[in-house]
């Protein structure tokens, strides 16, 4: 099955930092989607993003599929940003979620 | 508009009982999908439906888990008896294509811990 790699695993950023976090995929995916977990659990959908950019708010997202990678892009951090960023990637519906980047912002 | 539904949010039983949790699905959306989150790691896929129909269940241990999703809509899953490492979250999902190939939105999960 697919392999899905995320880096770095931990990030501490203060607030007002970019950073930018990494997905690569050992095959090609036709379904890619970024979620932010928020310390109460909750998985928000950031971005389906297959290929191409998209952008919304601060946060914007890169996918390469042809390099079987994705790039997601936090601008000027703010504490709420804080919890972990899933990337998860696949054939039609059944996504494979890699082990999670999570990113604490401090004041 | 509401987002997907989960009951109960928190489950505590002791090991061989048994346990169900209820989805609600985000109106209009044809695929469901049940999720198994344990600690620290991403989600897995246990089954998907695509209105009535498990499509995918290729990672349900069906010797003790069984779902439905009756009429296309609401789901059940069900752990008969549970066992100690089957505590974890459990999460609901839905996604409006057929095919799923698009935003999947989750519900709050439901943390069942077996003692």
């Amino acid at each position: 099955g697919i392999q899905v790699e995320q880096s770095p695993p931990d990030l501490i950023l203060q607030e007002g930092a970019n950073s930018t976090l990494r997905c690569n995929f050992s095959d090609s995916v036709n379904n890619l989607q970024w979620f932010h977990q928020n310390p109460w659990g909750q998985l928000i959908n950031l971005f389906y993003i297959p290929s191409g950019t998209k952008q919304n708010g601060r946060l914007s997202a890169t996918t390469v599929a042809t390099e079987r990678y994705s790039l997601l892009y936090i601008s000027s951090s703010q504490t709420t940003d804080s919890g972990v960023y899933f990337c998860a990637g696949g054939s039609q519906g059944n996504l494979i979620f890699g082990k999670g980047t999570k990113l604490s912002v401090k004041p | 508009e509401a987002g997907v539904v989960q009951s109960p949010r928190y489950k505590i039983i002791e090991k061989k009982q048994p346990v169900a949790f209820w989805c609600n699905p985000i109106s209009g959306h044809n695929t469901l999908y049940w999720y198994r989150q344990n600690l620290g790691q991403g989600p897995e896929l246990l089954i998907r439906y695509e209105n009535e129909e498990a499509v995918d269940d290729s990672q349900l241990p069906k010797d003790r888990f069984s779902a439905e999703r009756l009429k296309g809509v609401d789901s059940t899953l069900k752990i008969q008896p549970a066992e100690l490492g089957d505590s974890a979250v459990y999460l609901c999902a839905s996604s409006l294509a057929v095919s799923g190939t698009d935003t999947q939105y989750f519900g709050p999960g439901t943390r069942l811990t077996v003692l």
